[in-house]
């Protein structure tokens, strides 16, 4: 079956510190993967995309993912950590044109 | 108005209650999404409605009933919901077929509380 799994429930990190959120998928096809973002009480917002190509994608807010395909992973990641990057983050993969599933989310803490 | 947009943003309903979430995309999407979003449970997919006709229906209770006049709107119809349908309902919207991108653009969500 297709899923995504993200095995870091909550992490949390210092202002400036470097950040890796981990993401594994399951799914026969190359997949296309995403993640996303949401703040408290708002959507879900894009941070990045992966469909082909280079497997080291740049997305928004200093944001970057690479994909391994020899370990079904997806890990996000920043090189310094702001405040304002406290959130959840969701790791998804599209199975069809029109059916996305994601991750159990990893919910990110920052201390000043 | 821009993006997606969901009505009402909180809703406190009882069992016996009837009462309707509204979506709407002003991106010229052709597809849009229910998802539920418990605490501590990943995003679950609903609905999907890809040009007015509903692709998926992820063995949804029939307590809740979807409804897709046009590209544009998005509704979810709730009667005798349980307690345990409190969420936040999300509605989402994309460009399928030509154009595609993958990319889901979301509302803010309708918090329900069902008491």
């Amino acid at each position: 079956a297709q899923s995504v799994t993200q095995p870091d429930i909550h992490i949390t990190v210092s202002e400036g510190a470097s950040l890796e959120l981990r993401c594994n998928y399951s799914y026969g096809a190359t997949p296309y993967l995403f993640w996303y973002v949401q703040s408290p009480g708002q959507g879900l917002q894009l941070l990045l995309k992966y469909f082909s190509g280079d497997t080291l994608v740049q997305g928004i807010k200093g944001f970057e993912a690479e994909f391994k395909r020899s370990q079904s992973s997806f890990n996000l990641r920043k090189p310094s950590v702001h405040w304002s990057d406290a959130a959840e983050y969701f790791c998804a993969v599209e199975t069809s044109y029109d059916k996305v599933i994601f991750g159990p989310g990893t919910s990110l803490s920052v201390i000043p | 108005e821009t993006g997606v947009t969901q009505t009402p943003r909180h809703l406190v309903m009882g069992m016996t209650n009837k009462k309707s979430l509204k979506c709407e995309q002003h991106l010229g999407h052709n597809a849009m999404y229910w998802y539920k979003q418990s605490a501590k449970k990943p995003l679950e997919l609903m609905f999907v409605y890809n040009f007015k006709e509903q692709t998926e229906n992820n063995s949804v209770p029939s307590r809740f009933s979807p409804e897709c006049p046009n590209s544009s709107h998005l509704f979810l119809h709730l009667h005798t919901l349980q307690p345990e349908d409190s969420a936040l309902y999300l509605c989402a919207s994309s460009q399928t077929g030509a154009g595609h991108t993958g990319e889901l653009f979301f509302g803010e969500g309708s918090r329900l509380t069902v008491l």
